[in-house]
C-alpha cells in the first residue's frame, strides 16, 4: 500500500490566521482525500482532489474556507483559513485502493492535530 | 442520512480473550465494509474489509458480516494489549463510490 508523508505533524496557531498540510504519497494517485477528526468524533470527509481539476467539497465545507491544491498525482495540499477555535482538529491525508469487493481502502497519513488558540 | 453505529465503549477483556466488535449501518445497499484501527494519538490503519456474508478470517482477526440484519462484526481471537486501540468500521456512503462513513469507533482495552 502507498506510503504517505504528511507535514506538520501538529501546530498551534493564532486565530485568525492560516495552516497548509502537505500531503505526499511515495506513489502516483488518481484521487487523493482530505478529512477531519475532531476530538472524540468520526472521520468526516472535507474534499477529494483530483489531479487537475477543482476539489470535491463536501457539503458543510467550502473552497474559500478549506483551499486544496493538487499540482500533480503524488502531491496535495490542505490550507485551513481565517482559523477558530472550532478548526481545533485532526486533519488527515489519505489514498484509496480497490479491494476485493470493489471498496475502497483508505491508507492515511500521520496526520496534523491543529490546535487554534 | 446514511448512519454508521457503533457502541463508544471502552470494551474491557482480559488477555487471552475474544473481544467482539460490532457495528450496525442504515444502508441496505452497502456492499464493502472496513475496520480500521486507530491507536491513540496515530492515524487509522486498515485492518479488514469484508463484502459476502459471512466469516472472513485474517489471523487472530474474523470479521462476521449480516447484510439482512444490517451489521458487521470484528472479533479479536487471543486478545493481546498491543490490541487496545479504538476501532472503527466504515461503511459505503453511496454505491459504487470511494466515500466511506466511519462510525465513532470502539475503543478497546486489553487488560494485562
Amino acid at each position: 500500500s502507498a506510503v504517505i508523508s504528511q507535514k506538520p505533524s501538529r501546530d498551534i496557531c493564532q486565530r485568525g490566521t492560516s495552516l497548509t498540510i502537505q500531503c505526499q504519497v511515495d506513489s502516483q494517485v488518481t484521487m487523493m482525500f482530505w478529512y477531519r477528526q475532531q476530538p472524540g468524533q468520526s472521520l468526516t470527509l472535507i474534499a477529494t482532489a483530483n489531479q487537475g481539476s477543482e476539489a470535491t467539497y463536501e457539503s458543510g465545507f467550502v473552497i474559500d474556507k478549506f483551499p486544496i491544491s493538487r499540482p500533480n498525482l503524488t502531491f496535495s495540499t490542505l490550507t485551513v483559513s481565517n482559523m477558530s477555535p472550532e478548526d481545533s482538529s485532526i486533519y488527515l491525508c489519505s489514498v484509496a485502493r480497490v479491494t476485493e469487493g470493489s471498496g475502497y481502502g483508505y491508507t492515511f497519513g500521520s496526520g496534523t492535530r491543529l490546535t487554534v488558540v | 442520512q446514511k448512519e454508521v453505529e457503533q457502541n463508544s465503549g471502552p470494551l474491557s477483556v482480559p488477555e487471552g480473550a475474544i473481544a467482539s466488535l460490532n457495528c450496525t449501518y442504515s444502508d441496505r445497499g452497502s456492499q464493502s465494509f472496513f475496520w480500521y484501527r486507530q491507536y491513540s494519538g496515530k492515524s487509522p490503519e486498515l485492518i479488514m474489509f469484508i463484502y459476502s456474508n459471512g466469516d472472513k478470517e485474517d489471523g487472530r482477526f474474523t470479521a462476521q458480516l449480516n447484510k439482512a440484519s444490517q451489521y458487521v462484526s470484528l472479533l479479536i481471537r487471543d486478545s493481546q494489549p498491543s490490541d487496545s486501540a479504538t476501532y472503527l468500521c466504515a461503511v459505503p456512503g453511496a454505491s459504487g463510490t470511494y466515500k466511506y462513513i466511519f462510525g465513532t469507533g470502539t475503543r478497546l482495552k486489553v487488560l494485562a
